[in-house]
Order: C-alpha cells, then structure tokens, then sequence
C-alpha cells in the first residue's frame, strides 16, 4: 500500500458544483493531517489542517477516520479560483520521523465556467 | 505571515557543476527541508534539518548534500550535477511545536526554484 494515496483524477467541474476528494494513508502512527492546494508552477500552500472531530472552513470541509485510516475534502460552490492540485498530506514517514510530511501525488481540480 | 525565500527562481547550470541552493526563513522555524518535486512523482524529500547543524536524510538523498550553519539558512549542494538532477527544489520550514503538536507541525513553502542541467 503506498504511504498516502489520493483519487488520481483530474476532475472536471461546473462552476457551483460540489467536489470531494479522497485520501488514504497507510502508516497508522501519523499524528497530523492536512490539504494544501498547489497552483500550476506555484508552491504547495496550507489549506487546512484536519481534525479528528471533522472541521469546515467556510466552503471546505475536512473529515478524517482514523480507523480507516482515510481522509476527504469537500468543496461547496466551486469557484473558478479553486481550479488547482490538492494534496493530501500527513505526518509520520516510512522512517518513523514525525517531522516528515509525507505528500500524495495530488489531484488536479478544474472548475469550468 | 511566514516568509521562505529562495535565492533563484530559475537556475541554469553545467554537467559536473557543483550547485548551491540557498534558502532563508524568517519566522524562527526550528525545521528547514528540501524536496524536489517531478510531473507524476509529486513531492520527494531529498533532506531535512531539524537544529543547526543537524541534518537527516530524506527518500533521495544520493548526490546531494546539505549545510546548515545558522537556524535561519538551509543550503542544499548538488555535489556535481547531472541532466536527471533537472526538476523543480522546493524549501520548506516548520515550527517543532509542544504538546500533542510536538513534530507535527505543516510545512510552509518557499517559491521554488526550476533548476535545468544540460
């Protein structure tokens, strides 16, 4: 099982339409979770952190089951400017090393007009 | 806000050159890592800092080394490059945090630089 994997994508979307992405990590001692977002030729940015009890930042909400071992993203009322990658991320690498963030390859995201 | 600066945006270099990349945090941050990104590999540590002077290996680490004399600067050195040592070398630093976010703190990106080696 590879260390974080995500939803190979790309997804196509209308403006308005809701989207959720998909993640599943395979290392059971990771401790933190998060998305960032990473626009073409741009660095990764934080988008959010995710929280066991689930947590929502205005249009974007982040669940994590830790039994399953398996995160998400749900974009509400997609905006053009939400077109991009997003990666799934998450703390604790093959090593043990709980500095390491482990990044899954990303999904690319384009919210047509 | 946290800044982390890169010293070039684009670099063009030589077979056999010896490379420096230079990166610079102003927020303090304990952690500085290196990773080179590729089309459909994603992201790939290559090294990670974690004090001064300390240093640990990431998932690629051959061919490459690093310095880090002083907390704010992390340096990563391609001892004498070669055309697959072509990608994109992204910076990155974090804060080592306490408590229940001890070692689990994200990641903040500099702007990347595009090396090519012909």
């Amino acid at each position: 099982r590879k260390e974080v994997e995500q939803d190979p994508g790309p997804f196509n979307v209308p403006e308005g339409a809701t989207v959720a992405f998909n993640c599943t990590y395979s290392n059971s001692a990771s401790q933190s979770f998060f998305w960032y977002r990473q626009d073409c030729r741009k660095e990764p940015k934080l988008l959010m952190s995710v929280y066991s009890s689930g947590n929502e930042d205005g249009r974007f909400t982040a669940q994590l089951n830790r039994a399953s071992q398996y995160i998400s993203l749900l974009i509400r009322d997609s905006k053009l400017s939400d077109s991009a990658t997003y990666l799934c991320v998450v703390t604790g690498g093959s090593g043990g090393s709980n500095y390491k963030l482990t990044f899954g390859k990303g999904t690319l995201l384009t919210v047509n007009p | 806000d946290v800044k982390v600066t890169q010293s070039s945006r684009y670099l063009v270099k030589r077979t056999g050159e010896k490379v420096f990349l230079e990166c610079v945090q102003d927020m303090d941050h304990e952690n500085m890592f290196w990773y080179r990104q590729d089309p459909g590999l994603g992201l790939r540590l290559i090294y990670f800092s974690y004090d001064v002077k300390m240093k640990e290996k990431g998932d690629i680490p051959e061919g490459y080394s690093v310095s880090r004399e002083k907390k704010e600067r992390f340096s990563l050195i391609l001892e004498s490059a070669s055309t697959n040592q072509t990608s994109m070398y992204l910076c990155a630093s974090s804060l080592t945090g306490t408590g229940s976010q001890f070692r689990n703190q994200p990641q903040h990106f500099g702007d990347g630089t595009r090396l090519s080696i012909l």
